[in-house]
């Protein structure tokens, strides 16, 4: 079965700073990879996906992430952190043969310092 | 755009009652899915569907039954409601594009 995990319960940032949020899934195949985030009280809401191809992937918002197979890590990242990118932020596996059910990992919570 | 609602955003239940939480989606999608989000656990598969009256268990089903009669709405049900099922409760719908979620019920069972 696969699984997934952010090791950063919480990360604190100052606005303008550059951010990295870690993923490590475990999965025997190639996975579908997904980053979401949810803003308070809000669901959650699509950042990027990799499926396949540039193992570099562009988002929302101006996020990436890099799909690292020889590392099963799938990292987020962004140049510069808006006080608004305070939220918490999901990443997810899915399993490319049984209907793409997604397995999510902890989350980390990001707070934006001014 | 693709819209899930849930017809709650709270809900506050007793111990011991039947509860039922609602998800519709728009877009005639087949796939819809119930998690449940709880701090440092990030959301858990509850139940998911692929078609009408088609149901299968994710991954912690226990407490909890779900219904689909028409294609655009799935049901959560708590058949008896306990304290600890207290949580964020998300529906989502899925196509080959990815997954939408909705705004989520925060049930509290007191």
């Amino acid at each position: 079965a696969q699984s997934v995990t952010q090791p950063d319960i919480h990360i604190t940032v100052s606005e303008g700073a550059s951010l990295e949020l870690r993923c490590n899934y475990s999965y025997g195949a190639t996975p579908y990879l997904f980053w979401y985030v949810q803003s308070p009280g809000q669901g959650l809401q699509l950042l990027l996906k990799y499926f396949s191809g540039d193992t570099l992937v562009q988002g929302i918002k101006g996020f990436e992430a890099e799909f690292k197979r020889s590392q099963s890590s799938f990292n987020l990242r962004k140049p510069s952190v808006h006080w608004s990118d305070a939220a918490e932020y999901f990443c997810a596996v899915g399993e490319t043969n049984a209907g793409n059910m997604l397995t999510f990992g902890g989350g980390t919570r990001l707070m934006v310092k001014p | 755009d693709v819209k899930v609602t849930q017809s709650s955003r709270y809900l506050v239940k007793r111990t011991g009652e039947k509860v039922f939480l609602e998800c519709v989606q728009d877009m005639d999608h087949e796939n819809m899915f119930w998690y449940r989000q709880d701090p440092g656990l990030g959301l858990r598969l509850i139940y998911f569907s692929y078609d009408v009256k088609m149901k299968e268990k994710g991954d912690i089903p226990e407490g909890y039954s779900v219904s689909r009669e028409k294609k655009e709405r799935f049901s959560l049900i708590l058949e008896s409601a306990s304290t600890n099922q207290t949580s964020m409760y998300l529906c989502a719908s899925r196509t080959v594009y990815g997954y939408t979620f909705g705004s989520g019920t925060r049930l509290t069972v007191v």
